[in-house]
C-alpha cells in the first residue's frame, strides 16, 4: 500500500534562518507531488507541484522554492524565512482526476 | 480564486443528527471532490464524485452533485462525535492542469455527544 511521510511535525525557526522540509512517498512510481500551506483556520493554499523528477510548477510567488531530486520525494526549501511563512504545510501525492492522498503536516512556527 | 466555497462555515449537531453541508463552484468540472481534516492532521479524502455522476454513497456518507447549479452537497448521517472535523470540498480546473485542485476553505462540523 501506498504511504507518505512528512517530517518534521513541528518546527520553531527564528526570522532569516533557512528552511528545508522533506516528503517521500513509498508504493507508488511517478507520482504527482504537492506541497500546500494552510493559515490557521483557513483553507489550503497551493504552492508547488510536480509531475516528474525536476518539473516544478510554482503557484504563489514568495520566497519559497521546491526541488524533486528524485521520484517519490519532494521537498520545500527556503533561503531565509519570514513571519508570514507560519503556518502548517501539507504534502500531498495523487492528482486532479483522482484522490489526493496527504501527509500528516508540519507546523513551522517563525519566531 | 476561489473555485469551491463551502456552506455554512461551522455547523453544530447533536450525536445522531444528520448533518448537510454544501459546496458551489463557479467554471465546469471533471469531479468534486470531498476531503475531511482532523485538527492538526493531514486531509483524508472521502469521496470522488464525476460530474456525469449525480449521486454517490459511502458508508454513512452521501454526495450529490448538480452541475446545472454548480453546486454538490455532503450528507453524514446518524453523526457521532469523531465526525468532529473540518470538510472541503475541492475541484481540479476543466482544461488544462488538471494535475491539481483547488480546495474552498472548509466547513468546521461540531457533532456534541
Amino acid at each position: 500500500s501506498q504511504t507518505i511521510h512528512q517530517w518534521p511535525a513541528t518546527l520553531v525557526q527564528p526570522v532569516g534562518s533557512p528552511l528545508s522540509l522533506e516528503c517521500t512517498v513509498e508504493g507508488t512510481s511517478n507520482p504527482n507531488l504537492y506541497w500546500y500551506r494552510q493559515a490557521a483556520g483557513r483553507g489550503l493554499q497551493l504552492l508547488f507541484y510536480s509531475v516528474g523528477i525536476g518539473q516544478i510548477s510554482s503557484e504563489v510567488p514568495q520566497n519559497l522554492s521546491a526541488s524533486r531530486p528524485q521520484d517519490r520525494q519532494f521537498i520545500l526549501s527556503s533561503k531565509k524565512l519570514l513571519l508570514s511563512d507560519s503556518g502548517f504545510y501539507l504534502c500531498a501525492w495523487g492528482g486532479g482526476n483522482q484522490p489526493q492522498h496527504f501527509g500528516d503536516g508540519t507546523r513551522l512556527s517563525i519566531l | 480564486s476561489q473555485q469551491g466555497e463551502e456552506d455554512p462555515q461551522a455547523l453544530s449537531i447533536q450525536e445522531g443528527e444528520n448533518a448537510t453541508m454544501n459546496c458551489s463552484y463557479k467554471t465546469s468540472i471533471n469531479n468534486l471532490q470531498w476531503y475531511r481534516q482532523n485538527s492538526g492532521r493531514g486531509l483524508v479524502h472521502l469521496i470522488l464524485i464525476r460530474s456525469n455522476e449525480r449521486e454517490k454513497h459511502s458508508g454513512r456518507l452521501r454526495v450529490t452533485l448538480d452541475t446545472s447549479k454548480k453546486s454538490s452537497s455532503l450528507l453524514i448521517t446518524a453523526s457521532r462525535a469523531a465526525d468532529t472535523a473540518s470538510y472541503f470540498c475541492a475541484t481540479p480546473p476543466w482544461t488544462g492542469a488538471n494535475s491539481k485542485l483547488t480546495f474552498g476553505k472548509g466547513i468546521t462540523l461540531s457533532v456534541r455527544p
